[in-house]
């Protein structure tokens, strides 16, 4: 599976739309991006993925850059429950079979 | 609804003692299932999976041995826990197709003392 890199942490101000970034640049065409967040002491939440085209859902939107090497998770308007860390990883076949790196922790201030 | 029921919550356990973390899956079939190991503050660690009865994979050399001896049952154990074996312990499972997401259980907190 290829690696993702992700800032460690950001901010963001409660109602705004928080943007999270993550480079995956060895990703190869049969690989996913997936994105999860894990409240602390929780167990990882699943919020969306994507192989190549963008995605929504009722949680957040997913743009995936037309030569897949990076993407950015998008949620809308951020509330203060939606401060955890969020992981991004990118997988083929097997959907739980990755290695979660550390994430960004992302910090939603009133 | 499919759900994934891992307990216990918490453990605390002394060193050298032995070790049985268990996790079933409820509402489906033939799941994919896999053990995560979190250090305080890092990402998560794969440390089994198995893609069938009987059949476990290791990810990584360590003290833990994984075994599935129903379809939706997956535990983990040691022999002689260490204290390096502290930590946080997710169970997950996932439909064996492509494309579909992981879904995580809530998560054992086990210290070594």
């Amino acid at each position: 599976d290829a690696k993702t890199t992700q800032p460690p942490s950001m901010d963001c101000a409660e109602g705004r739309a928080a943007n999270l970034p993550c480079n995956h640049s060895t990703i190869s065409g049969n690989e996913y991006v997936y994105w999860y967040r894990q409240i602390h002491s929780q167990g990882p939440q699943y919020i969306i993925h994507g192989l190549k085209n963008n995605e929504t859902n009722e949680m957040a939107s997913l743009i995936i850059t037309e030569d897949r090497k990076s993407s950015t998770l998008i949620l809308p308007h951020a509330t203060l429950r939606d401060t955890a860390v969020y992981y991004c990883i990118v997988m083929d076949t097997n959907a739980g079979k990755s290695t979660f790196g550390d994430g960004t922790t992302l910090t939603v201030k009133p | 609804s499919q759900t994934i029921h891992q307990w216990p919550a918490t453990l605390v356990q002394p060193v050298g003692s032995p070790l049985s973390l268990e996790c079933t899956v409820e509402g489906t079939s033939n799941p994919n299932l896999y053990w995560y190991r979190q250090a305080a503050g890092r990402g998560l660690q794969l440390l089994f999976y198995s893609v069938g009865i009987g059949q476990i994979s290791s990810e990584v050399p360590q003290n833990l041995s994984a075994s599935r001896p129903q379809d939706r049952q997956f535990i983990l154990s040691s022999k002689k826990l260490l204290l390096s074996d502290s930590g946080f312990y997710l169970c997950a499972w996932s439909p064996g197709t492509v494309n579909t997401e992981a879904f995580f259980g809530q998560g054992t907190r086990l210290t070594v003392v």
